[in-house]
């Protein structure tokens, strides 16, 4: 069966730090691949996917960037942290034309 | 642009009533629909899904009703217990090469009344 992991779970940052934030998908091939960020009590807004290896899309210009070094492996990251980068970021995977299937989430707060 | 949203925010039902969440979209084109069900401090988990050449889907104690005409979708929970507490959020993925992504409504905090 496939499962998707992120880490870490909760992670509290100062203003300015950088930031890695990794996702890995056990159990299936080629998936696509997503970032999204929940602010607190609103609703989910994408911010990067990737159909394959080196293939990233940007859907909102932003303090973040993503790679995708290895088939299942997508990782989240900034040079510089602005407060406003706090919040619930979850990882998802999908095979084409499927629902997506989500990560348990990391909470980062920026200080 | 296109949208998808909810018409009620909150809802709030007493146990082993039904809940009904209702969901309204923009896009004509969106032929895919998700609900996700999201407890507090976990990722988004998955109920049922429905395609545009369906009106009905059923599933455990899940009825997914959707009218194309009106542009409207709607997740139906009978017997709704506590463990349904959780914010309900609808996706639609549309046709024409947008298929890879979904677009989520604002979300609707269900809670359930012992």
């Amino acid at each position: 069966s496939q499962t998707i992991h992120q880490w870490p779970a909760t992670l509290v940052q100062p203003v300015g730090s950088p930031l890695s934030l990794e996702c890995t998908v056990e159990g299936t091939s080629n998936p696509n691949l997503y970032w999204y960020r929940q602010a607190a009590g609103r609703g989910l807004q994408l911010l990067f996917y990737s159909v394959g290896i080196g293939q990233i899309s940007s859907e909102v210009p932003q303090n973040l960037s993503a790679s995708r070094p290895q088939d299942r492996q997508f990782i989240l990251s900034s040079k510089k942290l602005l407060l406003s980068d706090s919040g619930f970021y979850l990882c998802a995977w999908s095979v084409a034309y499927n629902e997506q299937f989500f990560g348990p989430g990391t909470r980062l707060t920026v200080l | 642009g296109e949208s998808v949203g909810l018409h009620l925010p909150t809802l709030s039902v007493q146990e082993g009533d039904n809940s009904i969440i209702n969901c309204a979209y923009s896009n004509s084109a969106s032929d895919y629909f998700i609900w996700y069900k999201q407890e507090s401090g976990k990722g988004p988990q998955f109920i049922i899904d429905i395609r545009s050449n369906m009106d009905k889907r059923q599933g455990q104690r899940v009825t997914v009703l959707l009218n194309k005409t009106v542009k409207h979708l709607s997740l139906q929970i009978a017997a709704t217990q506590p463990g349904d507490s959780a914010v309900y959020f609808c996706a639609e993925t549309g046709s024409g090469g947008s298929n890879y992504k979904l677009t989520f409504g604002k979300g609707t905090l269900l809670t359930v009344n012992p």
